[in-house]
Order: structure tokens, then C-alpha cells, then sequence
């Protein structure tokens, strides 16, 4: 059972332009999500996060946005960048604050060119 | 600050072999982690630890134990290595749901 999926396992697209990431879940109970990025031979590391009291959070030319009563949410990067390239996981929590919770979604490797 | 440190990077066992992936964390966290990815999946958390002397299962800890002495150091341990083991492990720690990991330890069974 999958609660939380990235059904586009890879995305490519040119240096400057807009790159959109997408991750759906199935668990209404989850109320905190988070992505995280991560370059090969390397452990992931913390992006930017949104509770679902908000349907949107930045940070520089990361935008998360969340649309709950699609269970749907979505990560904007502007200006794309080569340096960008990576796979991103979304993640989904419920309620505690522990990381214990974190449930991941499959990944999707974003390549950008130059 | 080295962070989360794991050891060894890479190995290969054989099925049947034993064998204790190391995980230290020099940032105070009271909570660590263990997670596998396989291939096209995400993370599947293994087992956890709120704090010394402290550990809980996770989704997947069949074929695996922890322990934890001390704040710093999370290792984990096969006992019995099997094909199904063949993955690449990551250490976590953090407080709340933000987790920084570790570079991850390849380990392939044959």
C-alpha cells in the first residue's frame, strides 16, 4: 500500500525554465509534508517543508504547494538550474512530530540541461 | 560537525554471512533511524531509536536488530544476510521531521 506516490520516476527539463514535481497521497491523517533531494552517492537532504494549514511555502526558488482536498502536492523550482539535477523524494507525516512517521514517496529523477 | 557518519560504503556479503553496518552522529539529536531504498522505491524505515537504550521497529525490520548505547551511535545488524537484503542503507537522525542522513552504505548479497 503506497500511501504516498511520484508517478513520474524522471522529468527533464531546460536550464531557466520552470521544473514541476508532483507527489499524490492516499492518507487523509497526514498533515505535514516534506521533500527532500538527493545527488547520487550521497544521503538525501532537507528541502522545504509545508504543514496543511498552508497551501503554499517558499523558500528562494523553491515553492511546495498543497492541494488537500486533492491529496495532491507539488514542488516548483525557478529558475531551473544545473545544479538542480537530482532525485527528489516527497514525504508525508501524521500528527507527531518524530521522523518516525515520515512516510516517502518512490523518487523522481529531475535532470536539467544546459 | 561531521554530521551522520556511516561505515563502510560499500560491501558485499555472501547469504548466510553476518555483518554490523556502523551509524554516528555528532549532532545531539536524540532521535536516529534506519532506512533502506531499493531500486524505484522509497525509503522504508527499518527501525528507529528515541534515545539511548531506546529502539522501536519500523515498517520493514524483519532480518535486522539494533541497539543503541550511547546518544552518538545507532549500528545495525544482519545476521543472516539474504538476497532480499541487497539495498542501499541510509542513518538518520533529527529533531522533529526534518532528518539529515548519512552518505548510505551499499551492500549487495550473493
Amino acid at each position: 500500500d503506497q500511501q504516498v506516490k511520484q508517478n513520474s520516476p524522471s522529468l527533464s527539463v531546460q536550464e531557466g525554465r520552470i521544473s514541476i514535481l508532483n507527489c499524490d497521497y492516499t492518507n487523509s491523517m497526514f498533515d505535514y509534508f516534506l521533500w527532500y533531494k538527493k545527488y547520487p552517492a550521497e544521503g538525501p537532504t532537507f528541502l522545504i517543508s509545508i504543514s496543511s494549514i498552508k497551501d503554499k511555502n517558499e523558500d528562494g526558488r523553491f515553492t511546495v504547494f498543497l492541494n488537500k482536498s486533492a491529496k495532491h502536492l507539488s514542488l516548483h523550482i525557478v529558475p531551473s538550474q544545473p545544479g538542480d539535477s537530482a532525485v527528489y523524494f516527497c514525504a508525508a507525516e501524521r500528527g507527531e512530530t518524530s521522523g518516525s512517521r515520515l512516510t516517502f514517496g518512490e523518487g523522481t529523477q529531475l535532470t536539467v540541461n544546459p | 560537525n561531521a554530521g551522520v557518519t556511516q561505515t563502510p560504503k560499500f560491501r558485499i556479503l555472501k547469504i548466510g554471512q553476518s555483518m554490523t553496518l556502523q551509524c554516528t552522529q555528532d549532532m545531539n539529536h536524540n532521535y536516529m533511524y534506519w532506512y533502506r531504498q531499493d531500486p524505484g522505491m522509497g525509503l522504508k524505515l527499518i527501525y528507529y531509536s528515541v534515545g539511548a537504550g531506546i529502539t522501536d521497529k519500523g515498517e520493514v525490520p524483519n532480518g535486522y536488530n539494533v541497539s543503541r548505547s550511547t546518544t552518538e551511535d545507532f549500528p545495525l545488524r544482519l545476521e543472516l544476510a539474504a538476497p532480499s537484503q541487497t539495498s542501499v542503507y541510509f542513518c538518520a537522525t533529527g529533531q522533529g521531521e526534518k532528518l539529515f542522513f548519512g552518505s548510505g552504505t551499499q551492500l549487495s548479497v550473493l
